[in-house]
């Protein structure tokens, strides 16, 4: 079965503090691509970041950081010294392949809030 | 290149009107796919096109939703009679024949029933 878990609905930090939220993923595939997308109040999907399953490297953007284990099938997201613009809904995201084309699946979320 | 366009990027209708959505996908693209977040929950797939053909429509919630895809270019979404329920960001997505690692989605339209 293919699945994505965040089990984190809804976070809540001060601003400036560091937060991560967690990402768990389920598949067979040996090939498959990871996402995170940031859901702004506006509405609009804001790609993040992809990770392919063989490149086990972290990775930092700015503030923003990711670190991909399989072993643990884990691709949690950092945000150090968090802003009120990072206010948003988070999704991780799998990619993997049906018969001749990806399908991408989303985890249900989780609901940042950086209060001021 | 011009990424993937939709539009309206909102749209505000009583119940029991009709919408439609529509997706200009990248230029080129074979596939596109539609999804929406409605009420807050989660991201789900409605269905996928491969140029003009519907490979994968298991997600399409009833039959007051309809796609289109004439000529494997853009495409429509139309809901008819729109519900409260479907209220929410409808986002579009393209990717090449063949290819991997995901799409490249739109900015969605956001709906809102009243």
């Amino acid at each position: 079965a293919q699945k994505v878990t965040q089990a984190q609905t809804e976070i809540s930090v001060v601003e400036k503090e560091d937060v991560t939220l967690d990402c768990v993923y389920e598949t067979r595939d040996t090939t498959y691509y990871l996402f995170w997308y940031k859901q702004p109040p506006s509405g609009e999907l804001v790609f993040l970041i992809r990770r392919n399953s063989f490149d086990e490297q972290n990775e930092i953007s700015g503030r923003y950081s990711w670190n991909f284990q399989k072993s643990t099938s884990s691709f949690n997201f950092t945000i150090t010294a968090s802003q009120v613009v990072d206010s948003a809904v988070y999704f991780c995201a799998l990619s993997v392949r049906v018969t001749s084309y990806d399908k991408v699946i989303f985890g249900p979320g989780t609901s940042l809030s950086v209060i001021p | 290149e011009a990424g993937v366009t939709q539009f309206p990027s909102h749209s505000v209708i009583e119940k029991g009107q009709t919408v439609t959505l529509r997706c200009d996908p990248i230029s080129g693209h074979d596939n596109l796919y539609w999804y929406r977040r409605v009420m807050g929950k989660e991201i789900k797939f409605l269905l996928h096109f491969v140029k003009e053909s519907k490979q994968d429509e298991s997600g399409m919630p009833n039959n007051r939703f309809l796609a289109e895809r004439t000529g494997g270019t853009y495409s429509t979404l139309k809901v008819q009679p729109a519900e409260l329920e479907d209220s929410g960001v409808y986002f579009c997505a393209s990717s090449p024949a063949g290819g991997r690692g995901g799409y490249t989605f739109g900015s969605g339209t956001r709906l809102t029933v009243v």
